[in-house]
């Protein structure tokens, strides 16, 4: 079962506009990360924000945690044709090593 | 590039039989884990390895096992395959087994069953 969802589920968006993806999750959670994938390949680590932090910045993405409301975001600015991929949340619980828990994902799409 | 390196990239197989995943782990890293992702889904846990030794599994029935070799490189086999089987399989390798560790994935071997 995954302890996330994305929303939304797919996003299209022009190139130069901000796109924002939210991910809900259900159980304490150690840290959180996002995840791009293009194409249904290799998953590439975007950025890991741990439970005590609540935003994290790297170049044009910017991460929020919540952990009051089980929830995270990101935003990515000024958005690229070559951002268009699949962005996956995914948590790590305490206790449970470094098992990643992961949500279904948001499909984005950034046209010319 | 992050060093995971998974073979084969796409493999066929039929109903019934068996097939096993390889996964060459990042140099100095000596933790790797098994995601399975049907189309359209994110990833799910299927087992880690730590060490040589088995340190965690998702649910999947027990026809999905593994191994881990002294040099860190993994593999991951399915017996008696089934049509839903069918998936992109990813290998994650990471330092350690902690929790703060970063995991880095190889591009995947896509499955598919028929």
């Amino acid at each position: 079962s995954q302890q996330g969802e994305e929303d939304p589920q797919a996003l299209s968006i022009q190139e130069g506009e901000n796109a924002t993806m939210n991910c809900s999750y259900k159980t304490s959670i150690n840290n959180l990360q996002w995840y791009r994938q293009n194409s249904g390949r290799g998953l590439v680590h975007l950025i890991l924000i741990r439970s005590n932090e609540r935003e994290k910045h790297s170049g044009r993405l910017r991460v929020t945690l919540d952990t009051s409301k089980k929830s995270s975001s990101l935003l990515i600015t000024a958005s690229r044709a070559a951002d268009t991929a699949s962005y996956f949340c995914a948590t790590r619980r305490n206790n449970a090593g470094n098992m990643l828990t992961f949500g279904g994902g948001t499909r984005l799409m950034v046209k010319p | 590039e992050t060093g995971v390196t998974q073979s084969p990239t796409h493999l066929i197989k039929t109903r019934g039989q068996q097939v096993t995943l390889r996964c060459s782990s990042q140099s100095g890293h000596n933790t790797v884990s098994w995601y399975q992702q049907a189309l359209g889904q994110g990833p799910q846990f299927i087992f880690q390895y730590y060490r040589e030794e088995e340190n965690g599994r998702g649910n999947f029935p027990p026809r999905f096992s593994g191994l881990q070799f002294p040099n860190y490189s993994s593999e991951l086999n399915v017996n008696a395959l089934e049509l839903d089987d069918s998936a992109l399989y990813l290998c994650a390798s990471s330092l350690d087994r902690g929790a703060g560790t970063e995991a880095f994935f190889g591009q995947g071997t896509r499955l598919t069953v028929v």
